[in-house]
């Protein structure tokens, strides 16, 4: 069975400052991989998805999240945190097609930036 | 519709009633999924449609828990008898068939006093 971990429940930075949240995932083929954000009170936004190729993708907001393969993690990254950049962060894996089970999603990172 | 729509926003409701969600997807998105984000989890898998097949049910909690979709567009969560392990927020979330990214609603968050 599939799984994510986000071995971060919270992480607290400065603003301007950098910021990587980890995702580690299990997954028997090559995964499809999300990251999702999700504001108080709002359902979940797309920040970025890896597919296949580029190993380095971009997404909104200057987010960008590298696979590495044999490490098994789709790490976030953005080179310079803004206060609205304060949410929840969820990691996310499928499989090819969709899927019934839709995506498997890790238990969240809780970001706190700091004025 | 542009987007997701879910209604209620918000439901606060007494031990032992019944409730429904409401979820209006993305014209022309043939999925489906109803989430459940408990305080401090991740999304627990609910339901999930696809077309006019049987729904996908394997992650409802347990029989007081059911859906439906009628016509292939607008979906109701009811849960039954409810209790207090109950309250989370119920996200719905559609995609285009055979695809992988999912589009949320911004959830109906319920209570249970």
């Amino acid at each position: 069975a599939q799984s994510v971990t986000q071995p971060d429940i919270h992480i607290t930075v400065s603003e301007g400052a950098s910021l990587e949240l980890r995702c580690n995932y299990s997954y028997g083929a090559t995964p499809y991989l999300f990251w999702y954000v999700q504001s108080p009170g709002q359902g979940l936004q797309l920040l970025l998805k890896y597919f296949s190729g580029d190993t380095l993708v971009q997404g909104i907001k200057g987010f960008e999240a590298e696979f590495k393969r044999s490490q098994s993690s789709f790490n976030l990254r953005k080179p310079s945190v803004h206060w609205s950049d304060a949410a929840e962060y969820f990691c996310a894996v499928g499989e090819e097609g969709g899927g019934a089970d839709g995506l498997t999603f890790g238990k969240g990172t809780h970001l706190i930036i700091q004025p | 519709g542009a987007g997701v729509s879910q209604s209620p926003s918000n439901k606060v409701t007494e031990k032992g009633k019944d409730v429904e969600l409401r979820c209006d997807p993305i014209s022309g998105h043939t999925a489906l999924y109803w989430y459940r984000q408990s305080l401090g989890q991740g999304l627990e898998f609910l339901i999930y449609f696809q077309g006019n097949s049987a729904p996908d049910k394997s992650g409802l909690p347990s029989d007081r828990f059911s859906a439906e979709r009628t016509g292939g567009s607008v979906s109701t969560l009811t849960i039954q008898r409810t209790q207090q392990e109950d309250s989370a927020v119920y996200l719905c979330a559609s995609s285009l068939v055979g695809a992988n990214v999912l589009t949320f609603g911004a959830g109906s968050r319920l209570t249970v006093l």
